[in-house]
């Protein structure tokens, strides 16, 4: 168990919808990132927060947004949902920045399906 | 940009045999780090062994061991004394020292572990 918590874990939705993958970070980290893991582009980094402030963006869609909340835990929204969004979705922590030997924990990921 | 690329989308080993998957990677940068993960069907990202650029020395985590030839950029992961329990999906992953940066993957590997 790496001590990230993504909720849920399975999300069955229509095209057009909006959803919401929650992420719980390890007790004392402050770095949360979001990973599409798709068939046909493989793993891609879609965001960075850092202690609640957005620090890097990767290939995230305009349909896509995400925040850090105070206590840490972060979400990421997904809207006007389309078949090709369907992948599984992780969320990672570190304690910083994510700096040199810094570990990533990945949790256990939200496996979206858009029919 | 820096690129991974995974060359063997499928691997299958002997039980107790050996077995080393490959990665190339692509980049500009001098100082940077290298990573193996593991994803078994469970779904979850495992750190297996991590490499630092700047040292010349191949990382080695019990029955994993790495090949890293900087010129070359090329980041072999082997397995020895092969289990039932390594079979899995294999990423290579890099990331570029300093700051917040992302990890960019291959596609992956899917190891085979025949009894």
């Amino acid at each position: 168990d790496s001590g990230v918590t993504q909720t849920p874990k399975h999300l069955i939705t229509a095209t057009g919808q909006r959803v919401t993958l929650r992420c719980s970070p390890r007790s004392g980290d402050l770095s949360v990132y979001w990973y599409q893991q798709s068939l046909d582009q493989g793993l891609q980094f879609l965001i960075q927060y850092y202690n609640g402030e957005e620090r890097a963006k990767g290939n995230i869609l305009e349909r896509f947004s995400a925040q850090q909340f105070p206590d840490l835990h972060s979400e990421l929204n997904l809207s006007s949902l389309e078949l090709g969004d369907s992948a599984l979705y992780f969320c990672a922590s570190s304690k910083g920045l994510g700096q040199d030997n810094e570990k990533l924990f990945f949790g256990s990921g939200t496996q979206l399906s858009v029919l | 940009a820096q690129t991974v690329t995974q060359s063997q989308p499928e691997m299958s080993v002997q039980e107790a045999e050996t077995v080393t998957l490959s990665c190339t990677y692509d980049t500009s940068e001098s100082d940077y780090y290298l990573f193996w993960y593991k994803q078994p069907p469970s779904r979850q990202m495992i750190l297996v062994i991590r490499q630092e650029a700047y040292k010349q020395q191949n990382a080695t985590e019990n029955r994993f061991s790495v090949n890293f030839q900087k010129a070359a950029k090329s980041f072999s992961l082997k397995i020895s004394d092969s289990q039932l329990g390594d079979a899995a999906m294999y990423f290579c992953a890099y990331r570029r020292r300093g700051g917040s940066e992302k990890l960019v993957f291959g596609k992956g590997t899917k190891l085979t572990v025949n009894p």
